[in-house]
């Protein structure tokens, strides 16, 4: 139930291109969900998040789509760059009954290349 | 943005001895600190919430006189992990929430035990 599923494992997109992670979750009480990204031996960055009141935020190149229905919340990278490469979590959490605690994806690793 | 910090980045340290980790919110007070481990190529597992003043929860699992936490002030959180054996070697971060709810990473601290 408070699990939150991420794929792909890894992920390798051309320079240029777009990268897209996606995540489902079960937990229908969960009102917010983040994305972190995390660079090797560094703690995870918060990049952009978003609430299920919306089906799309965008934040410079980052966008957040959202489908409640399916439960369903992806990562795009738009003109995805090699400083892009990372690994990248998807979480969740619920102001009721979670605790206030994030639940995170299992990662994945996005290499971009040249 | 908030600012997390950890000290110290990384230490070794023989088995049977305790080390401290310090994680500081250095420009918004954090009611609530949560201490995390990640194990290589892995996601974050939680092991416990703090809130100042008051005694942690720990996970399921995790030990909680193993690995002690302090929240003494709304700035500092602290870990010590008591008689660290060479299976406590991990990567451990820790985390601040602010009032509006969002949730900052420190940059992490690699401990090796001997």
């Amino acid at each position: 139930q408070q699990q939150v599923k991420q794929s792909p494992q890894s992920l390798i997109v051309q320079k240029g291109g777009i990268s897209i992670i996606n995540c489902a979750y079960e937990n229908t009480a969960f009102d917010y969900f983040p994305w972190y990204q995390q660079f090797p031996g560094k703690g995870p960055a918060l990049l952009i998040a978003i609430r299920p009141d919306v089906s799309e935020k965008k934040e410079g190149r980052f966008t957040i789509s959202f489908n409640k229905s399916a439960k369903q919340f992806s990562l795009h990278i738009m003109d995805s760059q090699p400083g892009d490469s990372a690994t990248y979590f998807c979480a969740a959490r619920s102001a009721a009954g979670g605790g206030n605690k994030l639940t995170f994806g299992t990662g994945t690793q996005l290499k971009v290349e040249l | 943005g908030a600012v997390v910090s950890q000290h110290p980045s990384w230490v070794i340290c023989k088995s049977g001895t305790s080390v401290k980790i310090e994680c500081r919110s250095l420009d918004f007070q954090a009611t609530t600190m949560f201490w995390y481990r990640q194990f290589p190529k892995q996601s974050l597992m939680l092991m416990a919430t703090s809130n100042e003043g008051s005694k942690a929860t720990y996970e399921q699992g995790v030990e909680k006189d193993k690995f002690l936490i302090n929240h003494a002030s709304l700035t500092l959180s602290t870990l010590t992990v008591t008689s660290a054996h060479p299976e406590d070697s991990s990567f451990y971060i820790c985390s601040a929430r602010d009032q509006t709810g969002r949730q900052y990473f420190g940059p992490g601290t690699r401990l090796t035990v001997t």
